[in-house]
């Protein structure tokens, strides 16, 4: 079983939807939590990190952690086409990467 | 700040050459991180340094792979000899932490070098 699953999409929203991302962990020990952002032929960029449960707000994304269930989502709200992109969930610890949920947004 | 460097940003090359793919850290990072990313298996940890010395390289597929980190400014990542199962994206990364010791942030990569073995 890997460390980290995340919801393997693809996924197709119309503008202006609400977009929820997942993933789900296994290793207790993991303490940071990290959602990256990843255009095709670039490298990941990092958008929100956590480290506490609960929900961190950055414009229209949210973060959010239930420790108690090894559970971490990111919500995009208003989604735009330029958030059109492979998101990439992360935890540190021995920097385990989830496989990427590829979203398109269609105007 | 340039950002995380990596050259080449492409490199094609025939089964059994040596490859070397260079990373340049964000001055200040301690951390230094290889990533290889591949449609089949995701984004792989090879290995990662810390002030320049190797902390985990468990990651790192076979023998024909090494890393070094001469100095806080530079990081190779050599394979020898290359064979077509290495075709990938290569990633550099770096972060840092604070003087507190805490974590101060997620890794800054660089845009990766595409490398394809013929």
């Amino acid at each position: 079983q890997k460390e980290v699953e995340q919801d393997p999409g693809p996924l197709s929203v119309p503008e202006g939807a609400i977009v929820s991302l997942n993933c789900t962990y296994s290793n207790s020990a993991f303490q940071y939590f990290m959602w990256y952002r990843q255009y095709s032929r670039k490298g990941p960029e990092l958008l929100m990190y956590t480290y506490s449960s609960g929900n961190k707000e950055d414009g229209r994304f949210t973060a959010q952690v239930d420790k108690s269930s090894k559970y971490i989502s990111l919500f995009i709200r208003d989604s735009q086409p330029s958030d059109s992109a492979t998101y990439l969930c992360a935890m540190k610890g021995k920097s385990t990467f989830g496989d990427g949920t590829t979203l398109t947004v269609k105007p | 700040d340039a950002g995380v460097i990596q050259s080449p940003r492409h490199e094609v090359t025939e089964m059994g050459q040596e490859v070397t793919l260079r990373c340049k850290p964000i001055s200040g990072h301690d951390y230094l991180f290889w990533y290889r990313q591949t449609m089949m298996r995701g984004l792989e940890l090879l290995i990662y340094f810390n002030n320049n010395v190797p902390i985990d390289d468990s990651g790192m597929p076979e023998d024909r792979f090494s890393a070094k980190m001469p100095n806080a400014s530079f990081s190779t990542l050599k394979i020898q000899p290359s064979e077509p199962r290495d075709s990938a994206v290569y990633f550099c990364a770096s972060s840092m932490i604070s003087s507190t010791g805490t974590y101060s942030g997620g890794y800054t990569f660089g845009s990766g070098t595409r490398l394809t073995v013929v």
